[in-house]
């Protein structure tokens, strides 16, 4: 039962490099999230997609785009990287909105050197 | 604007002793979530709490909600060191149709022998 997948685990990019993280889920839910998780400033929202074919703005999006290739993936893309975007970035499912409990994945952990 | 604030943010406790997070928010939410984050992993839900009074329990943890106070507690009962981890809360901002989740920083949980 794998849940919530993300890759890669870990990443380290110089400033200005692309990069894209994958995020797939096999539970059949609606619901995905991106969040980052820095230090001393708790979980922000960066995109959200509340159902296959839609994306919405979070907290965090500058910097940012996201796609919902299907109901299972949700991948973030960082076209041009700023050290600013060294953070641990998690991928979130729910079942339907977000008042529904929602699933992470293991992070990954990316510097931006 | 919601804020949600925890205190303590950090927390040393001995084994067999009982303590209270407590989560407060700003504005009024109509739901409050409680998730675990062991280092360097993933987090996990551990209760949704939807209205005035209520309660949750879950072995050593109990969740309760004040609306009218705008509190949440998360009360530890005879700590174990396997509870040693991070504990988030989270309130539902309610703004329409742009809902989404505001996380507290996390108090992280030392429970030593």
């Amino acid at each position: 039962n794998a849940g919530v997948t993300q890759t890669p685990k870990f990443q380290v990019l110089k400033t200005g490099q692309s990069m894209t993280l994958q995020c797939a889920q096999d539970m059949n839910h609606n619901s995905m999230y991106w969040y980052r998780q820095d230090p001393g400033m708790g979980l922000r929202l960066i995109y959200y997609s509340a159902s296959e074919g839609t994306t919405d703005k979070g907290e965090v999006p500058n910097g940012y785009n996201v796609s919902r290739l299907n109901k299972r993936e949700f991948s973030l893309r960082l076209e041009s990287a700023a050290p600013s975007q060294t953070s641990v970035y998690f991928c979130a499912s729910s079942v339907g909105g977000i008042e529904q409990p929602q699933h992470f994945g293991d992070g990954t952990r990316l510097s931006i050197l | 604007e919601l804020k949600v604030e925890q205190n303590p943010l950090f927390l040393s406790m001995q084994e067999g002793k009982n303590y209270t997070i407590y989560c407060n928010y700003s504005t009024t939410s109509d739901r409050l979530y409680w998730y675990r984050q062991d280092p360097g992993k993933s987090l996990e839900s551990l209760f949704v709490l939807l209205s005035n009074g209520a309660v949750k329990q879950e072995g050593r943890l109990m969740a309760s909600l004040d609306t009218k106070a705008r509190l949440s507690t998360l009360h530890i009962t005879a700590a174990v060191h396997d509870l040693s981890a991070t504990y988030f809360c989270a309130a539902r901002m309610n703004a329409g149709n742009n809902r989404k989740l505001i996380w507290g920083l996390g108090t992280s949980l030392a429970v030593n022998p």
